[in-house]
C-alpha cells in the first residue's frame, strides 16, 4: 500500500523557518520525481517546488524562489521542503506528490501538512 | 505571469452531462502542456483523475474523460453522480515548473 505521510508543520511566527518532511513508502520512491503542493485555507492548489528522481534538479514557483528549497533522501525515502523568510501568506497546507511518468503530476498525494505563519 | 482559467463554478443535474475547461493566458493548449485533473471533496487530499490529456489513473471512474477543445482542456463527466459534487483542478505544464488553474466548484443539483 502506497503512502505518503507529511510532518514538521506548524505554528511559526512571521520571517521564521520551518522544515517539512514527506516519508513515502509502498512504490520506488527513487523513480519518482516529487512535488510539492500547497492550499492556503479556503483557497485553490498551488504549485509550490519539483525534484527530479536523482534530486539533481529542483524547480520552484516564483512566490518560494530564493526562500524554500527542496531536497530528497532517497536511501530515507524522504523528501524535504526547507522554508524560511517565512511570511503570512505562506499559511496554507502543503501536500508532497509523486510524479512517476511523464505528463502524470500526481500519482500518489500525502495528506498534507499545514503551515500557520502568524505573530 | 502566467494564469490558467477555470468556471468558478457550474450545476449539473444527476444523469446529466458537464464539461469543465482549462484556458492558458499564453495560447491555445496542446497536448505539450500535459494537462491533469484533479478532484478535492471538502477535508480532504485532491486526488488526480486524468493525467496528460486523456489518460486515466486505474482509480479514475469511466464518466470522467478528458481532451482538448477548443484550444483549452477540458474535462467531461457523463452521467453525472451525486458523489462527483467537489472542487475540480487543472494543471499546466510550463517547463519546468507547473501552474494550477483556479479550480471549479461542480455542484449536482
Amino acid at each position: 500500500e502506497v503512502q505518503m505521510v507529511e510532518s514538521g508543520g506548524g505554528l511559526v511566527q512571521p520571517g521564521g523557518s520551518l522544515r517539512l518532511s514527506c516519508s513515502a513508502s509502498g512504490f520506488i520512491f527513487s523513480g519518482y520525481s516529487m512535488h510539492w503542493v500547497r492550499q492556503a485555507p479556503g483557497k485553490g492548489l498551488e504549485y509550490v517546488a519539483s525534484i527530479s528522481s536523482n534530486g539533481e534538479n529542483t524547480y520552484y514557483s516564483d512566490s518560494v524562489k530564493d526562500r524554500f528549497t527542496i531536497s530528497r533522501d532517497n536511501a530515507k525515502n524522504t523528501l524535504f521542503l526547507q522554508m524560511s523568510s517565512l511570511r503570512a501568506e505562506d499559511t496554507a497546507v502543503h501536500y508532497c506528490v509523486a510524479q512517476g511518468r511523464l505528463g502524470s503530476f500526481g500519482d500518489y498525494w500525502g495528506q498534507g501538512t499545514l503551515v500557520t505563519v502568524s505573530s | 505571469q502566467t494564469v490558467v482559467t477555470q468556471e468558478p463554478s457550474l450545476t449539473v443535474s444527476p444523469g446529466g452531462t458537464v464539461t469543465l475547461t482549462c484556458a492558458s493566458s499564453t495560447g491555445a493548449v496542446t497536448s505539450g502542456y500535459y494537462p491533469n485533473w484533479f478532484q478535492q471533496k471538502p477535508g480532504q487530499a485532491p486526488r488526480t483523475l486524468i493525467y496528460s490529456t486523456t489518460n486515466k489513473h486505474s482509480w479514475t471512474p469511466a464518466r470522467f474523460s478528458g481532451s482538448l477543445l477548443g484550444g483549452k482542456a477540458a474535462l467531461t463527466l457523463s452521467g453525472v453522480q451525486p458523489e462527483d459534487e467537489a472542487e475540480y483542478y487543472c494543471l499546466l505544464y510550463y517547463g519546468p515548473t507547473w501552474v494550477f488553474g483556479g479550480g471549479t466548484k461542480l455542484t449536482v443539483l
